[in-house]
């Protein structure tokens, strides 16, 4: 079973406001994923990471950037956050060897006022 | 430029039945399809995966049907159960290289009791 944490669940925050989006895995997994998505919509690719020091942007501009300094962990941080950034931020990881399956944590609801 | 399509929002079945969910994609390139579903406020659960090179793989109440030339992919799952009701979503990516996974939008599935 994935072991796949985000933290928090919820946030409600305001304009202008520096936020991080924790997450982190317990699996070892070297690849590791940010996908948003928006109510009835699919699931967005804005950033993902091969391993430590690797980062790349996904499908999806953002205004959001993330680091991978250690390999169980994959933080996602807006300096400035804005209503457009009102979303739900899922994280996710999938094995070494491909093909694999993502898992996902549940995710954090941000909300922008 | 959507690559892959659910082109029913929603899906209503009684309990007992057989729930069909559908899914087309465009880019020829995929060669790896998965099935996941999502409840509210928890991130997406994945079901069943399958390969190109097949053209069927089960798992349970749940079996996934690929028609390559038709750029379709389907969902079974039978006998319905009430705890099914959830969003699925569809998803599609390369085995190698880019390993990406692209999403549809999903479709909600209400099983009546």
């Amino acid at each position: 079973e994935a072991d796949i944490y985000q933290t928090p669940r919820y946030l409600v925050i305001g304009t202008g406001k520096k936020i991080t989006l924790e997450c982190s895995q317990t699996m070892g997994h070297d690849k590791m994923y940010w996908y948003q998505q928006d109510p009835g919509m699919e699931l967005h690719l804005i950033h993902y990471s091969y391993g430590v020091n690797s980062t790349e942007k996904g499908d999806l501009s953002s205004e959001s950037t993330v680091s991978r300094i250690r390999t169980e962990h994959f933080p996602l941080t807006l300096e400035s956050a804005r209503p457009s950034h009102t979303s739900q931020y899922l994280c996710a990881s999938r094995a070494n060897r491909g093909p694999s399956p993502l898992h996902f944590g549940n995710g954090t609801r941000l909300t922008v006022t | 430029d959507q690559q892959v399509k659910q082109n029913s929002p929603s899906l209503s079945v009684q309990e007992g039945r057989i729930s069909i969910l559908n899914c087309d994609y465009t880019n020829s390139m995929f060669d790896y399809f998965l099935w996941y579903k999502k409840y509210p406020a928890e991130g997406p659960t994945f079901l069943i995966s399958i390969s190109s090179i097949k053209d069927k793989n089960e798992d349970g109440r749940f079996t996934v049907f690929l028609n390559k030339s038709a750029k379709h992919l389907s969902l079974h799952i039978v006998p319905s159960q009430p705890g099914d009701s959830a969003v699925y979503f569809c998803a599609a990516g390369q085995s190698f290289g880019n390993e990406k996974l692209t999403f549809g939008t999903g479709t909600r599935l209400t099983i009546i009791p």
